[in-house]
């Protein structure tokens, strides 16, 4: 079975530019998690979807970052305009149900310059 | 609100010793659940062990096991017999068993083991 699959893997880009993060879960998995994890910490969660619903987006900056999840499937997290303080780790991970473990891709690291 | 806290941000152990890490978490709910994950320079966090709070048998998994402590808040992880490829970042994460649905990370330790 394949794993939670995202791309790009690594992303340079200048500031002010827009930049677009793309998430494939797990087969099978209703809940899929956005994380923003900054270098030397624990991730942090940007928003949480329940199926095609996003059920917990307390924590996105939503002057500058979007996210949607087609069909309850596949999604992208889209950040316009990038600032240097975006530079970080994005993780993806999905869950069959938000009370169970959680499986994560391999992030894709944002560099602002 | 829930918080994590893994108050050793380094460790070095020697190939085949023990190793335990710490972590103390914060919360009034009663049924929720706690993990450790592993995460190596490939950046993919990778699942190392859970424990459900209302089990009172600490969950083991192969060369790790954890000392869950309810009372205190304490979930530390022990690896036995450690490896060149436990090399990485460690996590430990709280997850609520209802209402918000969010896994909450400490910093993280970082474990090196040396040959």
């Amino acid at each position: 079975e394949a794993g939670v699959v995202q791309s790009p893997r690594y992303k340079i880009i200048e500031k002010k530019q827009p930049v677009a993060f793309w998430c494939n879960p797990i087969s099978g998995h209703n809940t899929l998690y956005w994380y923003r994890q900054n270098l030397g910490q624990g991730p942090e969660l940007l928003i949480r979807y329940e199926n095609e619903e996003a059920v917990d987006d307390s924590q996105l900056p939503k002057d500058r970052f979007s996210a949607e999840r087609l069909k309850g499937v596949d999604s992208t997290l889209k950040i316009q305009p990038a600032e240097l303080g975006d530079s970080a780790v994005y993780l993806c991970a999905s869950s069959f149900y938000s009370n169970t473990e959680a499986f994560f891709g391999q992030g894709t690291r944002l560099t602002v310059v | 609100a829930q918080t994590v806290t893994q108050s050793q941000p380094e460790m070095s152990v020697q190939e085949a010793e023990t190793v335990t890490l710490s972590c103390t978490y914060d919360t009034s709910e009663s049924n929720y659940y706690l993990f450790w994950y592993k995460q190596p320079p490939s950046r993919q966090m990778i699942l190392v062990i859970r424990q459900e709070a209302y089990k009172q048998q600490n969950a083991t998994e192969n060369r790790f096991s954890v000392n869950f402590q309810k009372a205190a808040k304490s979930f530390s992880l022990k690896i036995s017999d450690s490896q060149l490829g436990d090399t990485a970042m460690y996590f430990c994460a709280f997850l609520m068993s209802q209402g918000a649905q969010k896994l909450v990370f400490g910093q993280g330790t970082r474990l090196t083991i040396n040959p």
